[in-house]
């Protein structure tokens, strides 16, 4: 199985200050069609996770152009370029190039 | 726009059979390229991949449920459905289904709470 090492547990950050989020794969997430199956999501209090990122890089519908994805191979990072409130919650990591389908363990996001 | 709705009992009790299911609007299920997870995530806990029903009819189980899982869909009713047997307090959780493909966003369902409890 693939592992997914997200680091710092948790972070706390302030608004208006950018913040980054670090998560290494076990094995290269590199597919043969040149995408990096990672995906990252926010999870906010009391809700179902919300996809931000796919494809390693790739912003989902309607995600402000704050969150950007970056990376290749091993490791991937989630950047915030400035903070806001909202952006609270619990961050993760997701590969999806091999079965199963493995999370990071999550990176708690609040505001100091 | 595509939209996936999960729903079920609410409270199942210890050894019986958890069953979901995840009903598709805004897009055919019956369409290639696409395969549809269940995801679960228990009370203040991390995400766990429950399995993958394929097109084609290719099933994928986390080996720690294989022995008590079953995906499976129905094209006539654009339904997926997660069926779990002997379930234990071990699997009270958010239960959450999605649609992924090869070069696509995914879309996840709200989830729904299921509790395991006599």
């Amino acid at each position: 199985d693939i592992v997914m090492t997200q680091s710092p547990l948790f972070l706390p950050v302030t608004p208006g200050e950018p913040a980054s989020i670090s998560c290494r794969s076990s094995q290269s997430l590199l597919f043969s069609n040149g995408h990096h199956y990672v995906d990252w999501y926010l999870q906010k209090p009391g809700q179902s996770p919300q996809l931000l990122i796919y494809l390693g890089s790739n912003r989902a519908s309607g995600v402000p152009d704050r969150f950007s994805g970056s990376g290749s191979g091993t490791d991937f990072t989630l950047k915030i370029s400035r903070v806001e409130a909202e952006d609270v919650g619990v961050y993760y990591c997701m590969q999806a190039l091999h079965n199963p389908l493995t999370f990071g363990g999550g990176t708690k996001v609040e505001i100091k | 726009q595509l939209q996936l709705q999960e729903s079920g009992p609410g409270l199942v009790k210890p050894s019986d059979t958890l069953s979901l299911i995840c009903t598709v609007s805004g897009g055919s299920i019956d369409t290639s390229g696409y395969y549809w997870p269940w995801i679960r995530q228990p009370p203040g806990k991390g995400l766990e991949w429950i399995g993958s029903f394929y097109d084609g009819g290719n099933t994928y189980y986390n080996s720690s449920l294989r022995s008590r899982v079953t995906i499976s869909v129905d094209t006539s009713k654009n339904q997926v459905s997660l069926r779990l047997t002997s379930v234990t307090a071990a699997d009270t959780a958010v239960y959450y289904c999605a649609r992924r493909g090869l070069t696509i966003a995914a879309t996840w369902g709200q989830g729904t709470l299921v509790t395991v409890s006599s």
